[in-house]
């Protein structure tokens, strides 16, 4: 199985700053790698997929990096509707397929 | 617009049975995989099962194998989690969600409490 490290757990971050989100994968995942937010009572919603590529309607200021075992999640300018939590998951070897256990941003 | 309804959650004793529904509108069913993830509470995502567009491939993750059996029917646009054997820790919001692979859209779930 596929270990998903998330850093950090937490991250307190001003309205208007920049947020970046680290996701680790315990072996190559190649680019098959998501991201998703969660605000509390939500689905999840889907941010990034194939570590790069926002889904439909997702803003710019949301953008995914890295590939192999090591990405991130940029968010450019937080808004004040950011303020959630992140997981990312990969869907290169399954099953199962695994999800990080998550970063909540929050506000500083 | 894609819409996915989870219903037939519930309370449930250990050791019982549940059957969850999604149904799907918006979109051609019949063309898509399908997932079930669970979210216990407070808890991070947790993936549960996948099926195949014609329903003859499917897949679940280990705590749930051989207890939980998913199933669908393209006729009436509906995706099933049959859930027995139920434990304490099966209790969750229960979300379908579309695609196999990585899930572009989902229900807004179902919560199964598996208490005494």
């Amino acid at each position: 199985e596929i270990v998903m490290t998330q850093s950090p757990a937490t991250l307190s971050v001003s309205p208007g700053e920049r947020a970046t989100l680290s996701c680790r994968a315990s072996q190559s995942v190649g680019n098959n790698l998501a991201w998703y937010q969660q605000k509390p009572g939500q689905a999840p919603r889907l941010l990034v997929y194939g570590a790069f590529t926002r889904a439909t309607g997702i803003p710019a200021r949301f953008s995914g990096s890295g590939s192999g075992t090591e990405f991130t999640l940029t968010i450019s300018s937080l808004q004040s509707e950011d303020f959630a939590v992140y997981y990312c998951q990969q869907y290169d070897k399954w099953p199962p397929r695994t999800f990080g256990q998550g970063t909540k941003v929050e506000v500083k | 617009e894609v819409q996915l309804l989870e219903s037939g959650g519930g309370l449930v004793q250990p050791g019982g049975s549940l059957r969850l529904s999604c149904a799907a509108s918006g979109f051609t069913f019949s063309s898509y995989d399908m997932t079930w993830v669970r979210q216990a509470p407070g808890k991070g995502l947790e993936w549960v099962s996948a099926i195949s567009i014609s329903g003859s491939t499917t897949t679940y993750g280990d705590s749930v194998k051989g207890r939980f059996t998913i199933s669908r029917d393209n006729s009436k646009n509906t995706l099933y989690l049959q859930m027995s054997s139920l434990r304490v820790e099966d209790t969750a919001v229960y979300f379908c969600a579309r695609r196999y692979d990585f899930w572009d859209y989902w229900g807004q779930g179902t919560l199964v409490t598996v208490s005494p």
